[in-house]
């Protein structure tokens, strides 16, 4: 089953401009990781928050995290092309002790040139 | 570090039949996750194992098995194949941050 939803489910944009995508969660989390999937190909792991951290940078990615409202968010900043994806968080849920992920349905992000 | 590397990359098996898929995770790492992925479901956990033992395990039927062998490598097996497990299966390494690291996917296709 799903953890949570991921806002909006699909976003299109001009190459340069910021791409914002939302995920709320339901339960209590140890961390919050965030992937890429190109096409139906294999996951592509960009960041991983834990849950004392508020906001972690890597590169052009910025992802924040709020526990108390249980949703995270991810912005790619200067968007390129290469961008064009589906994007998806994950959870590790802290109370059944499981490394189980559990996904998000991912955000459809498309970057026109 | 090479990465997570599955195989085969596509397969194509016909309703009945069983299907064996193969892992192998980044070197060091000892913990081996298995996870589908479908079109309706999403992406959803199916096991994970860690030195040679099962620690979790999804809700999926029983048709559906691993094991991880003392190398790390883990394989999964798929018995009587139905239809609705044509699915992209995805591997995935945990590192010592309980970062997972997937591999490119083995695409099954039930006919």
């Amino acid at each position: 089953s799903q953890q949570g939803e991921e806002d909006p489910q699909a976003l299109s944009i001009q190459e340069g401009e910021n791409a914002t995508m939302n995920c709320s969660y339901k339960t209590s989390i140890n961390n919050l990781q965030w992937y890429r999937q190109n096409s139906g190909r294999g996951l592509v792991h960009l960041i991983l928050i834990r849950s004392n951290e508020r906001e972690k940078h890597s590169g052009r990615l910025r992802v924040t995290l709020d526990t108390s409202k249980k949703s995270s968010s991810l912005l790619i900043t200067a968007s390129r092309a290469a961008d064009t994806a589906s994007y998806f968080c994950a959870t590790v849920d802290r109370d059944t002790g499981r490394r189980a992920l559990t996904f998000g349905s991912g955000t459809r992000l498309q970057v026109q040139p | 570090k090479a990465g997570v590397t599955q195989t085969p990359r596509y397969l194509i098996k016909t309703r009945g039949q069983q299907v064996t898929l193969s892992c192998s995770p980044i070197s060091g790492h000892r913990s081996v996750s298995w996870y589908q992925q479908t079109p309706g479901q999403g992406l959803q956990f199916l096991f994970e194992y860690f030195s040679e033992t099962q620690r979790n395990k999804g809700n999926f039927p029983g048709r559906f098995s691993g094991r991880q062998f003392s190398n790390s490598r883990s394989e999964m097996n798929v018995s009587t194949l139905e239809l609705g497990d044509s699915a992209l299966y995805l591997c995935a390494s945990t590192s010592s941050y309980n970062e997972q690291f997937f591999g490119p996917g083995t695409r099954l296709t039930v006919l």
